[in-house]
C-alpha cells in the first residue's frame, strides 16, 4: 500500500519569495508522483508528475519538484510566488500501471500569498 | 478541448433525501472516476469505470451510493438516502485508456458538485 504525507497543512509566503510545499511518500513499489492544484470552487489541475524519468520535474506556472528516493520525498518548489498561486495543493502517489485507482491523495497544503 | 463537465455545481438537500450528480468525461477517455472530497481532506476514490464496466468500487458505500455509466460515456452518481456526513464535493475525473504500459497516466478533473446535507 502507498500513502503520502503533506507535512504542512498551511504555508504562507510573501509575493516574490520562494515557495516550498513538502511531501513525503510511502510505497512498496516504484511510485508515480503528482502535484495537483485546486483553486477555490475549481477542479483539480495537474501541475506536474514524476514517472521514473528525470528526477527533477518541471511543471506549469514555474513550479518544479524533485524526486528523492533516499528521502522518500517529492517537494514542490517555485522560485518566486505570485498572488495567483494562492490555492490548495495536493501531493498524490500512484503505483499501478494502466489502472489509476491506486492514486492516494495527501490531505492538502493551503498556500497563502501575501502582497 | 472541452474538459470534464459536471452538474449540478451546487446542491442542498435534507437528510434522507436523494440526489444525483451527472458527469460527462473528456471525449475519448475510456476511464471515468468519481471521488469524494470532504472539507479539509484530499479526494477519496469512490468508483472507477473502464468503458461501461466497474473496475473498482471497494470504497463506495453501496447501501446508499450507486453509480452507472451507460454506453461507456456519461455517468451518474446517486445517493439515497443522504446522511449528514455525505456533505462533500463530488469530483468526476477521466483519463485515457493506454494501449501500452504507462506509468502515471494523467487524470483530468471536473470542477466538482458541492453537496450540503442539512
Amino acid at each position: 500500500a502507498q500513502s503520502v504525507t503533506q507535512l504542512d497543512s498551511h504555508v504562507s509566503v510573501s509575493e516574490g519569495t520562494p515557495v516550498l510545499l513538502r511531501c513525503n511518500y510511502s510505497s512498496s513499489y516504484s511510485p508515480s508522483l503528482f502535484w495537483y492544484v485546486q483553486h477555490p470552487n475549481k477542479g483539480l489541475q495537474l501541475l506536474l508528475k514524476y514517472t521514473s524519468a528525470a528526477t527533477l520535474v518541471k511543471g506549469i506556472n514555474g513550479f518544479e519538484a524533485e524526486f528523492k528516493k533516499s528521502e522518500t520525498s517529492f517537494h514542490l518548489t517555485k522560485p518566486s510566488a505570485h498572488m495567483s498561486d494562492a490555492a490548495e495543493y495536493f501531493c498524490v502517489v500512484s503505483t499501478k500501471q494502466y489502472n489509476n485507482n491506486d492514486m492516494r491523495f495527501g490531505a492538502g497544503t493551503r498556500l497563502t500569498v501575501k502582497p | 478541448e472541452a474538459g470534464v463537465a459536471q452538474s449540478p455545481r451546487y446542491k442542498i438537500i435534507e437528510k434522507r433525501q436523494s440526489v444525483a450528480f451527472w458527469c460527462n468525461p473528456i471525449s475519448g477517455h475510456a476511464t471515468l472516476y468519481w471521488y469524494q472530497q470532504i472539507l479539509g481532506q484530499g479526494p477519496k476514490l469512490l468508483i472507477q469505470f473502464q468503458n461501461n464496466g466497474v473496475v473498482d468500487d471497494s470504497q463506495l458505500p453501496k447501501d446508499r451510493f450507486s453509480a452507472e455509466r451507460l454506453k461507456g460515456v456519461d455517468s451518474t452518481l446517486k445517493i439515497q438516502p443522504a446522511k449528514l456526513e455525505d456533505s462533500a464535493v463530488y469530483l468526476c475525473a477521466s483519463s485515457l485508456l493506454p494501449r501500452t504500459p504507462v506509468f502515471g497516466n494523467t487524470i483530468y478533473f471536473g470542477e466538482g458538485s458541492w453537496l450540503t446535507v442539512v
